[in-house]
């Protein structure tokens, strides 16, 4: 069955400090795609980034980077220089077989000053 | 601003009555998605319609039902209402019938408490 895991329910960061939030994933399905989601504590959802399993490249918008890890099932989300805006929970969805996205159970992230 | 506009932002009711939440894709999406999340939970698949056809079923539970109109907007019913629905739904809207590689579009969420 196809299935994410966020393994940290929570992490404290030092404010400018680069962090990683884990996802792994499991799938047969030769073509996938992974996204990473933020829910700030208002409670919307904000697309973050995404890679395709076909991508050679890990996928980076601004400070967000995609570490891709094809042969671990690994899909972890790296913030560069982090804010204090950035605490919020971070979701990690995959695309499945029928288009539809299989959530994670998410990661709470706050950043201390 | 995702463009998606869902109401009522927050409601609160009874357990055994019968809600409804209602979502306004994006301008141009033709499909909607509807999603559960339940406190501290990642997000719950329940439906999605595209074009007014229901297109994808996920965990959605026999006492909800939801619709897709012709102009585009849907809505959620929830009947029968227990403590265990009370959640954030999510709509979210895509241009597409299938999640590609852009992003869904969520609307802020509709919190429903169930007393």
């Amino acid at each position: 069955a196809q299935k994410i895991t966020q393994t940290q329910p929570g992490m404290f960061v030092q404010e400018k400090e680069a962090v990683t939030l884990d996802c792994t994933y499991d799938t047969s399905d030769q073509s996938y795609g992974l996204f990473w989601y933020k829910q700030p504590s208002s409670g919307e959802m904000i697309f973050l980034i995404y890679q395709g399993s076909y991508d050679e490249q890990n996928a980076t918008e601004g400070r967000y980077s995609l570490n891709f890890q094809k042969a671990r099932k690994s899909a972890n989300l790296v913030i560069s220089a982090s804010q204090l805006g950035d605490s919020a929970m971070y979701f990690c969805a995959m695309k499945d077989s029928n288009y539809q996205l299989i959530w994670g159970a998410g990661t709470k992230l706050i950043i201390k000053p | 601003d995702s463009g998606v506009t869902q109401t009522p932002k927050h409601l609160i009711t009874a357990t055994g009555q019968r809600v409804t939440l209602r979502c306004s894709p994006r301008s141009g999406d033709l499909s909607v998605y509807w999603y559960q999340q339940s406190l501290d939970q990642g997000l719950q698949f329940l439906i999605q319609y595209y074009n007014g056809e229901e297109r994808a079923k996920g965990n959605i539970l026999e006492r909800f039902s939801a619709q897709q109109f012709p102009d585009l907007h849907s809505e959620l019913n929830l009947s029968s209402l227990e403590l265990g629905d009370s959640a954030l739904y999510f709509c979210a809207s895509s241009a597409l019938w299938r999640v590609s590689n852009g992003e869904l579009f969520f609307g802020e969420g509709s919190r429903l408490t169930v007393l």
